[in-house]
């Protein structure tokens, strides 16, 4: 069974750092591109970063967070800095369907992990 | 980016059909087939529930399916039933190499 696991998160205060990990089996992890996305309480889905052969980041998160990927350890990692009131969200890491290409979407999804950034 | 445009709700009986849409722009939703749809029951993760715009992943019900004219995708969903009752959301990706989510539609099943 394909399954995605997230943890790391927790509560930071405004500037501090966290890093977030997620778990993939069942299937071959470093032959797919893969994905963060969060979603803060009560409100949409919102892309974070994406990991293929290179990175991508979203415009409010460029600078402060970092994709990366272990693929000896079958794990997606986000380390995210200079965090502020509104990072907070579930962050889910999500798998893309087209192996190591994006565009095609997310079609596994993790159960998530909260963030929350506050004093 | 902007998030691409969702209606906030949209209601229809069992078995009466609704319709999601899902406006944006040439360099999105517009520009290539890569749109795909997600349901989420509260308090639960995302699902995938239709790819490049109008492919049903495996396990996904016929009853759901996708549509894209020009800068606006559409999910309809025939056959409603109680179960249908979720939030939904579109997403695309962009010419800039990233994605945009809709903003959410809320389906409520009378």
């Amino acid at each position: 069974e394909v399954q995605l696991l997230e943890s790391g998160g927790g509560l930071v205060q405004p500037g501090g750092s966290l890093r977030l990990s997620c778990a993939a089996s069942g299937f071959t992890f470093s032959g797919y591109a893969m994905n963060w996305v969060r979603q803060a309480p009560g409100k949409g889905l919102d892309w974070v970063s994406s990991i293929s052969d290179s990175t991508y980041y979203a415009d409010s998160v460029k600078g402060r967070f970092t994709v990366s990927r272990d693929n000896s350890k079958s794990t997606l990692f986000l380390q995210m800095n200079s965090l502020r009131a509104e990072d907070t969200a579930v962050y889910y890491c999500a798998k893309s369907p087209y192996g190591g290409y994006l565009g095609g979407g997310f079609d596994i999804w993790g159960q998530g992990t909260m963030v929350t950034v506050s004093s | 980016q902007s998030a691409l445009t969702q209606p906030a709700s949209v209601s229809g009986s069992p078995g009466q059909s609704i319709t999601i849409s899902c406006t944006g722009t040439s360099s999105d939703v517009g520009g290539h087939k890569f749109v795909s749809w997600y349901q989420q029951h509260p308090g639960n993760a995302p699902t995938l529930m239709i790819y490049e715009v109008s492919k049903r992943p495996s396990g996904v019900s016929n009853r759901f399916s996708g549509s894209k004219s020009d800068n606006t995708a559409s999910l309809t969903i025939s056959g409603l039933q109680a179960e249908d009752e979720a939030d939904y959301y579109c997403s695309s990706y962009t010419s800039g190499s990233t994605y945009v989510f809709g903003s959410g539609t809320k389906v409520t099943v009378l």
